[in-house]
């Protein structure tokens, strides 16, 4: 079935430290992905999605590329911020059936200052 | 902006009564969706709804679990014997249809004792 595997943290960095967390997928078909942002003692927080291939999503200084070829959407940032601290949920939705996301098991990074 | 809203916050129950989460999604989306987080584990789907159905669920949506839209803006589940594994952080989401991500709710923390 559709899986989405994360690399595991937890990942600490210093501030201004350039961030990669990797995210691979396993789909049948043309999932969506989506990069999904948990502060602590909160919700879920879409921060950025692609939906088809070589789609590069972005938000707030991160970015992810859809690679088909490699089934990866790996997140990034050049700059990370103290503010940054917090975990961080690679997904994927079937665009059939019930359109359900599978989450990854999530990354949970620190920053220090 | 329109928001996917969560009641309660927090719901605290004894092992073997029954609870009732509700959820008000956006108002005009179609697809309902539950999910469940095990304190400091993956986010796990449970459930889809869509056109007054369920159209998809997961192993974990046993017998003890139902939903309901009982009036056209809530979106409800129930757990008919609460365990003490029951014990999660349960979101809500909606869509409006399938080529749009979901939104999720804050979430509802069940703590079972």
């Amino acid at each position: 079935g559709d899986s989405v595997t994360q690399m595991e943290g937890p990942v600490t960095l210093s501030e201004e430290a350039f961030l990669t967390i990797n995210c691979t997928y396993t789909a049948t078909g043309y999932p969506s992905l989506f990069w999904y942002v948990q502060y602590p003692g909160e919700g879920l927080q879409l921060l950025l999605k692609a939906t088809k291939a070589d789609d590069k999503g972005s938000n707030k200084g991160f970015e992810a590329t859809y690679r088909k070829e490699t089934t990866s959407f790996h997140l990034e940032k050049g700059s990370v911020q103290v503010s940054d601290s917090a975990v961080y949920f690679c997904a994927l939705a079937r665009n059939t059936g019930g359109f359900k996301t599978i989450f990854g098991a999530g990354t949970r990074l620190f920053v220090k200052a | 902006e329109p928001e996917v809203t969560q009641t309660p916050s927090h719901q605290v129950t004894q092992m073997g009564q029954e609870v009732i989460l509700r959820c008000v999604p956006i108002s005009n989306h179609l697809y309902f969706y539950w999910y469940r987080q095990i304190l400091g584990q993956k986010v796990e789907f449970l459930v889809s709804f869509y056109n007054n159905e369920i159209s998809e669920k997961s192993e974990i949506f046993d017998d003890q679990f139902s939903v309901e839209r009982p009036d056209g803006s809530n979106f409800t589940l129930k757990i008919r014997s609460t365990k003490l594994e029951d014990s999660a952080m349960y979101f809500c989401a909606s869509r409006a249809d399938q080529y749009y991500e979901q939104y999720f709710g804050p979430g509802t923390r069940l703590t079972v004792t």
